[in-house]
């Protein structure tokens, strides 16, 4: 079965620190994988996608094979990115259905 | 342009009754979908729209929800006998569906809650 775990439900970092949401998954094929955000009282987004392989907001993520692993980064935290993150599958790119996780809250403290 | 939009943001029901949630598509969107979010989870999907039929209803979780798209634009998801279980938030999202770009975009959602 396809799942994705998060396994922290809230991350708290200082402004400035470095910030790692770990996301792992399983699946047996050759997923695409995603970073969604939902900022406080705004709808849900897509932060970043595996097979764009580009920095968002500073944010990068890998997506290790072996590991079944697709965790976010960001070397500097900042304020603002106090949110909401969801990794998510999808079985290919014109998928229909998104695999959500449980989410990870990010609180940046000043 | 103007996102996905759902009607309405709140609805408190009784248990046992009949309830309708409404998704307004970003326009030209061929592809709608409904998820279905409870507290502390990600979205999980309920199903699937391509144009006016149901590509994929999987996710449904009885026979008490049902979706509708009769003219392949706005959507509206049916909750027969809700249930204290079925308090949730409602997400709808839209998307072109063709290649290069898949990308779901989500609506600000439905707070459902059943006394």
């Amino acid at each position: 079965a396809q799942r994705v775990t998060q396994p922290e439900k809230l991350l708290s970092v200082f402004k400035g620190a470095p910030v790692e949401l770990k996301c792992n998954y399983s699946y047996s094929g050759s997923p695409e994988l995603f970073w969604y955000v939902q900022y406080s009282r705004q709808r849900l987004q897509l932060l970043l996608r595996h097979i764009s392989r580009e920095s968002i907001k500073g944010f990068t993520a890998d997506l290790n094979k072996g590991e079944t692993s697709f965790h976010l980064k960001k070397p500097f935290a900042q304020e603002e990115d106090s949110a909401m993150y969801y990794c998510a599958l999808k079985r290919d790119s014109s998928a229909s259905k998104i695999i959500f996780g449980s989410g990870t809250r990010l609180s940046i403290r000043p | 342009g103007a996102g996905v939009s759902q009607t309405p943001s709140n609805k408190v029901t009784e248990k046992g009754k009949y309830v309708e949630l409404r998704c307004d598509p970003i326009s030209g969107h061929t592809a709608l979908y409904w998820y279905r979010q409870s507290l502390g989870q990600g979205p999980e999907f309920l199903i699937y729209f391509q144009g006016t039929g149901a590509a994929d209803d999987s996710g449904l979780p009885n026979d008490r929800f049902f979706a509708v798209r009769p003219e392949g634009s706005v959507s509206t998801l049916k909750i027969q006998r809700t249930e204290r279980g079925d308090s949730a938030v409602y997400l709808c999202a839209s998307s072109l569906n063709r290649a290069p770009s898949y990308e779901q975009y989500f609506g600000p959602g439905t707070r459902l809650t059943v006394t």
